[in-house]
């Protein structure tokens, strides 16, 4: 079956452009992740996403970061006025229910290049 | 504080041989899930094992087996019988059982390069 599916692999933009990422998790998933990695880094939560439920937003680094979630399936992380410093792999993972014990699958990652 | 530790940036194994990534963790929490991942150059995250907090015995997936201490606080990845394809970075994480809504915490990261 289809995996977690995330566009475009590889963005690049100028600095103070506003760029999106989508994230289509697999199907029937109700919790749904969003991640960054720098080079050589580990993951750093960004926002969760569980059902109808009020998202968790505690990882966003700013408020030029948001994300929606649109009918419980598809999810679009903006970045607005971007800076070189978010330039890295956004990372999306979608989760069967968000119960607590579930692992997550993960997407490619977009790669976000920031001039 | 870190609530995932991951002690070894960089390992090498000789092709064949076993090898172990360390991990430890911390958590007030008496129910919770530690999983590890592994992120070949490619970049994508790749689900390899799981082990519960109320889990019996040792979690083992084929190569993979988790040496869980939870006295401790040990979750260590054993990969047994090592091959060239093993060489990757590889991701100890938690995630707390408390409430719906705890998002997964990721440890640094160990690169395992694995000798011909």
């Amino acid at each position: 079956g289809a995996g977690v599916s995330q566009s475009p692999s590889n963005k690049v933009t100028e600095k103070g452009k506003d760029v999106e990422l989508r994230c289509d998790p697999i199907s029937g998933h109700t919790a749904l992740y969003w991640y960054r990695q720098s080079l050589g880094q580990g993951l750093e939560f960004l926002i969760y996403f569980q059902g109808n439920s009020a998202p968790d937003k505690s990882g966003l680094p700013s408020d030029r970061f948001s994300a929606e979630r649109t009918g419980g399936s598809v999810s679009t992380l903006t970045i607005q006025r971007t800076q070189q410093e978010d330039s890295a792999v956004y990372l999306c993972a979608s989760s069967p229910g968000g119960g607590r014990l579930e692992t997550q699958y993960f997407g490619p990652g977009t790669r976000l290049l920031v001039l | 504080a870190q609530k995932i530790t991951q002690t070894q940036p960089g390992m090498f194994v000789q092709e064949k041989e076993a090898v172990t990534l360390d991990c430890t963790y911390d958590t007030s929490d008496p129910s919770y899930g530690l999983f590890w991942y592994k992120q070949p150059s490619s970049g994508e995250m790749i689900f390899l094992i799981y082990q519960g907090s109320y889990d019996q015995q040792n979690a083992t997936e084929g190569r993979y087996s988790l040496n869980f201490q939870k006295a401790r606080k040990s979750a260590n990845l054993v990969i047994s019988a090592s091959q060239l394809g093993d060489s990757a970075m590889y991701f100890c994480a938690m995630r707390e059982g408390g409430n719906y809504g705890q998002n997964f915490v990721f440890g640094p990261g160990t690169r395992l390069s694995v000798l011909p």
